[in-house]
């Protein structure tokens, strides 16, 4: 079990600009969720899926934003238009539905997202 | 909504000392899942401990330890011996129908 992966780590791009950002769970979990961290802050919840399912929306997440997991196990966020303001680390986490670590969520290492 | 309240921003400890951070939290729910995790310096984000609010024994993990007092929906951590290595963001979080609710976080530096 290697744990939650995303890629990339860091994205840099222009005011504008498209970017998608890919999050690999633990294979055995079908929940994932996406935070949108900024400096200094707590994370803040964007979306959740259970399997492929998308069961809830923030309203942080503008109609910019849209989230997808087709197949149920990795999911890709991406942000239309950026703005500065979406500067942020975005963070993805996996949790089981049942078993031991039931409501427990596994965090990746971040994507770090610079708009100039 | 639920809000989590971390009023300390910065704290500061004494290596082989003990610390708590404060934690307090808003909800209506009758039972839900607290927990503390630990960000690092440019490192991910780990569970240091959960608590489950149906149960009235105090979470502990090694030198970690929560006192929860529900009623006053308070939910502090409690490192003992802190080590080099407790260095980080610590940051309380309530869950609310299958998401988290974070606090502001509180940074933990350890003085050797």
């Amino acid at each position: 079990d290697t744990g939650v992966s995303q890629d990339p780590r860091h994205k840099i791009t222009k005011r504008g600009q498209n970017v998608t950002f890919r999050c690999d769970p633990i294979s055995e979990h079908n929940r994932l969720y996406w935070y949108r961290q900024t400096l200094g802050q707590g994370p803040e919840f964007l979306t959740y899926f259970q399997n492929e399912a998308q069961l809830e929306k923030s309203r942080l997440l503008s109609d910019r934003f849209s989230a997808e997991r087709p197949k149920g196990s990795f999911s890709t966020l991406e942000i239309q238009r950026t703005e500065q303001g979406d500067s942020a680390m975005y963070l993805c986490a996996s949790s089981p539905a049942a078993g031991r670590f039931l409501n427990e969520q596994f965090f990746g290492p971040g994507t770090r997202l610079t708009v100039l | 909504a639920q809000t989590v309240t971390q009023s300390q921003p910065e704290m500061s400890v004494q290596e082989a000392e003990t610390v708590t951070l404060s934690c307090t939290y808003d909800t209506s729910e009758s039972d839900y899942y607290l927990f503390w995790y630990k960000q690092p310096p440019s490192r991910q984000m780990i569970l240091v401990i959960r608590q489950e609010a149906y149960k009235q024994q105090n979470a502990t993990e090694n030198r970690f330890s929560v006192n929860f007092q529900k009623a006053a929906k308070s939910f502090s951590l409690k490192i003992s011996d802190s080590q080099l290595g407790d260095a980080a963001m610590y940051f309380c979080a309530s869950e609310y129908g299958n998401k988290l609710v974070f606090g502001a976080g509180t940074i933990l530096r350890v003085k050797s």
